[in-house]
């Protein structure tokens, strides 16, 4: 089976742009999550998707958001970006809802200049 | 408030060495479960191992080891003769119950381990 994909690897982007990050979970797993990993910060939960509707949501401004399509692929996007927006954003499958044992990918580093 | 804590920030050691990575968390959950993924340089976190609170037995895994102790709020995680292919970053995770009633894992901020040739 194929791992957890995501595109594009990296991204520059400049202070007030909009980004869209894309996710591809494991053939078959239903669920999907974004984390974002900074070294001060280290991994914050933005969100969970399963079955095309959120179900989690962590403490992040409106300016991130998400979504979920038929065939569990997921996009994310982060709108009017900031500095502080610099990241590396995780996304993770898993077969179902709640269910810990996450398949991470290996992220799209976004550097806002 | 639940938290999970890595006091160790950076380790380094030499091959072959035996190494411990501490966790300590807090939870107010009577059910709980703890985890440890591993982040190579490639950047996509591995599991490695979720233990539920129930279930305080030790577990070992080739060279890999974990001490869960509920008394002390710790889970660490133990890896005999290091070799240079364990050099990553580990963490911790803790899954709990949010205000949503919903399950999420909340993360300590990790162990940079360097192994030495």
């Amino acid at each position: 089976k194929a791992g957890v994909t995501q595109t594009p690897r990296y991204l520059i982007k400049t202070r007030g742009q909009q980004v869209t990050l894309s996710c591809s979970p494991i053939s078959g797993h239903r669920s999907v999550s974004w984390y974002q990993q900074t070294p001060g910060q280290g991994l914050q939960f933005l969100f969970e998707y399963f079955s095309e509707t959120q179900r989690n949501k962590g403490n992040f401004p409106g300016r991130f958001s998400g979504r979920q399509f038929s065939n569990s692929r997921s996009e994310m996007n982060v709108s009017t970006l900031e500095l502080g927006d610099s990241a590396l954003y995780l996304c993770a499958s898993s077969e179902g809802q709640g269910k810990e044992k996450l398949f991470f990918g290996s992220g799209t580093q976004l550097s806002v200049l | 408030a639940q938290k999970v804590t890595q006091a160790q920030t950076e380790i380094s050691v030499v091959e072959k060495e035996d190494v411990t990575l501490d966790c300590v968390y807090e939870t107010r959950d009577t059910t709980y479960y703890l985890f440890w993924y591993k982040q190579p340089p490639s950047g996509e976190l591995v599991f490695l191992i979720r233990r539920n609170s129930f279930d305080e037995q030790n577990e070992i895994s080739g060279r890999y080891s974990w001490n869960f102790q509920k008394s002390t709020s710790s889970f660490n995680f133990t890896i005999t003769a290091s070799q240079v292919v364990d050099s990553a970053v580990y963490f911790c995770a803790l899954s709990s119950f949010n205000a949503g009633n919903n399950r999420k894992l909340i993360w300590g901020l990790g162990t940079s381990l360097a192994v030495n040739p």
